[in-house]
């Protein structure tokens, strides 16, 4: 069965503080996909990134930067001098491969506070 | 490009009654999917179709069904309303194939009571 654990429930920090949300994944399947996704409070699950399970490569993009360790089955996700307007739930997921499916498996959300 | 758009945005239903939900994915995309986010229980995965078959399933109670129509809008049901059902329904459309990212709808936020 697959399994997304955010161990984090709740962080609040200051304007311009780097954070990092964490996120461990467990999963049978050889190949599979990871995601963050940012949930304002609108509702509307808004894609961040996504990394496949055979390219551990990590990558900055923009204030966004991530973390992929499969020794560890880790994939976490770090925000780089933090602004209001990122606060929000963030949620990290977890998708397999098998028939072709869609479906994604997501972790309890962590919700983010940016205070000015 | 429009996104992913679901109707109603609130509805408020007794117990006992049924409810319908409708999902219109973004143009191009044939594979829908149904979560279910409570505060309890977080994002569950409910069912997925992709032309108009359900690929599949979540652990619900079969009072939670849905269907796909040619042109790839889906409606999800569901009869016999429980408070416990009160939630966020939340439709996500994608292209399938090598996993793309989903997009998601701003959900239908339903009240059971």
């Amino acid at each position: 069965a697959q399994k997304v654990t955010q161990a984090q429930t709740e962080i609040s920090v200051v304007e311009k503080e780097d954070v990092t949300l964490d996120c461990v994944y467990e999963t049978r399947d050889t190949t599979y996909y990871l995601f963050w996704y940012k949930q304002p409070p609108s509702g509307e699950l808004v894609f961040l990134i996504r990394r496949n399970s055979f390219d551990e490569q990590n990558e900055i993009s923009g204030r966004y930067s991530w973390n992929f360790q499969k020794s560890t089955s880790s994939f976490n996700f770090t925000i780089t001098a933090s602004q209001v307007v990122d606060s929000a739930v963030y949620f990290c997921a977890l998708g397999g491969t098998q028939g072709g499916s869609e479906k994604l498996v997501f972790g309890k959300g962590m919700k983010l506070t940016v205070n000015p | 490009k429009a996104g992913v758009t679901q109707t109603p945005r609130y509805l408020i239903k007794t117990r006992g009654q049924q409810v319908t939900l409708s999902c219109s994915p973004i143009s191009g995309h044939r594979s829908v999917s149904w979560y279910q986010q409570t505060p309890g229980q977080g994002l569950q995965f409910l069912f997925e179709y992709f032309s108009e078959t359900q690929r599949n399933k979540g652990n619900f109670p079969g009072r939670f069904s849905g269907r796909q129509f040619s042109n790839s809008r889906s409606e999800m049901n569901v009869s016999t309303l429980e408070l416990g059902d009160s939630a966020l329904y939340l439709c996500a459309s994608s292209f399938p194939g090598n996993r793309a990212e989903a997009f998601f709808g701003q959900g239908t936020r339903l009240t059971v009571v």
